[in-house]
């Protein structure tokens, strides 16, 4: 099993739509979870944290739950500008050098 | 923009070339990554330096050789790659390597293609 699954995807929505992105993580000590979006072949860039209490930021949600040991993202109002590869990162506390990235979901958003 | 750059962007080289990957870092942070993304493939952690100390080497073979001289450069040697070395090799850094919410910011990455 790998330490960090998210939903294969792809996931092709159309403009306006309300996309959600699971992603389970098998270490419970993990500590830092991170949502980020990478542009195709361009870097990976941090999107958001996701703080125990959930967080929001514009049309993203961002929700931890340690009990089932995932995180989440949800996309409200989906723009074109949102079409990308969305990667989840879970980091142990005492180590962001073992930070485990995920496959990514790709999601493409059409007019 | 990042803080994070990196040179060159694309790099094209033989199996029997020496080059070099540079990375600078603009943002004072204390730790410093190198991974590798083949096509369609996921992130994989190379190396970390903190503190200019190699703290993790994730068994990486050596043709490829870090060198962290100080906490805001690092370097990538590359000596007898072979093609399946092509990839993007990506540089991060992070204020530091442990604690909560330790984000890592990106630089763009050089594109490289060995023939």
């Amino acid at each position: 099993r790998k330490e960090v699954e998210q939903d294969p995807g792809p996931f092709n929505v159309p403009e306006g739509a309300t996309v959600a992105f699971n992603c389970t993580y098998s270490n419970s000590a993990s500590q830092s979870f991170f949502w980020y979006r990478q542009d195709c072949r361009k870097e990976p860039k941090l999107l958001m944290s996701v703080y125990s209490s959930g967080n929001e930021d514009g049309r993203f949600t961002a929700q931890l739950n340690r009990a089932s040991q995932y995180i989440s993202l949800l996309i409200r109002d989906s723009k074109l500008s949102d079409s990308a590869t969305y990667l989840c990162v879970v980091t142990p506390n005492t180590n962001a050098g073992k930070s485990t990235f995920g496959d990514g979901t790709t999601l493409t958003v059409k007019p | 923009e990042t803080g994070v750059t990196q040179t060159p962007r694309h790099l094209v080289m033989g199996m029997t070339n020496k080059k070099s990957l540079k990375c600078e870092q603009h943002l004072g942070h204390n730790a410093m990554y190198w991974y590798k993304q083949s096509a369609k493939k996921p992130l994989e952690l190379m190396f970390v330096y903190s503190l200019e100390e190699r703290v993790e080497n994730n068994s990486v073979p050596s043709r490829f050789s870090p060198e962290c001289p100080n906490s805001s450069h690092l370097f990538l040697h590359l000596h007898t790659l072979q093609p399946e070395d092509s990839a993007l090799y990506l540089c991060a850094s992070s204020p530091r390597t442990s604690g909560t919410y330790n984000e890592q910011f990106f630089g763009p990455g050089t594109r490289l293609t060995v023939l």
